[in-house]
């Protein structure tokens, strides 16, 4: 167990929906990092947000968005859903967000979205 | 641009044998950081071993190790005495070392390993 923690594990929707998926980091990990796992794409880096504010972006899509909470919990919002937005999305936390170090990145368990 | 090349799509091993998994990576820059990760068939990523550009000694945990060779960009993961819960997908990883604010991960496309009894 990473320490991490996503929510939902599974999600299934329809074409044209929004959703929203939740992270919560290791304790006293103050960054996070969303990935997009899919077949034809492989893992993707897609959004990073340290304490709050946006670090770096990646692949992120204008019909996603994400936010990091003062709790320091995370949300990916995904909207106007398409076939191909179907995927494993996974969260990471690391300490300190910076590149310095290892500041290894523990990842969640994923949520897992269909879409139909 | 940082890229990572997996070049084995899938590998086999005994239980009990050593196995190398390949990677071999290209970046431009001077500090970096190279990540092994472990995805089992459940799905989640299990971090397994971390090598900075700069450390002069190759990577150990446990049964893990990494083999770096810097001026040849390679930095294979050699997992010892394998078992049967090592079957599962391994991921090569890079991270941006040094200032600025791109702190992803840059992963390859991964090897598949299959441990046989």
């Amino acid at each position: 167990d990473s320490g991490v923690t996503q929510t939902p594990k599974h999600l299934i929707t329809a074409t044209g929906q929004r959703v929203t998926l939740r992270c919560s980091p290791r304790s006293g990990d103050l960054s996070v990092y969303w990935y997009q796992q899919s077949l034809d794409q492989g893992l993707q880096f897609l959004i990073q947000y340290y304490n709050g504010e946006e670090r770096a972006k990646g692949n992120i899509l204008e019909r996603f968005s994400a936010q990091q909470f003062p709790d320091l919990h995370s949300e990916l919002n995904l909207s106007s859903l398409e076939l191909g937005d179907s995927a494993l999305y996974f969260c990471a936390s690391s300490v300190r967000g910076e590149a310095s170090g290892s500041d290894e990145q523990f990842f969640g368990p994923g949520t897992r979205l269909t879409v139909l | 641009a940082q890229k990572i090349t997996q070049t084995q799509p899938g590998m086999f091993v005994q239980e009990k044998e050593a196995v190398t998994l390949d990677c071999t990576y290209d970046t431009s820059d001077q500090s970096y950081g190279l990540f092994w990760y472990k995805q089992p068939s459940s799905g989640e990523m299990i971090f397994l071993i971390y090598q900075g550009s700069y450390d002069e000694q190759n990577a150990t945990e446990g049964r893990y190790s990494l083999n770096f060779q810097k001026a040849r960009k390679s930095a294979n993961l050699v997992i010892s005495a394998s078992q049967l819960g090592d079957s599962a997908m391994y991921f090569c990883a890079m991270r941006r070392g040094g200032g600025g604010s791109n702190y992803k991960l840059t992963f390859g496309k991964g090897t598949l390993l299959t441990v046989n009894p």
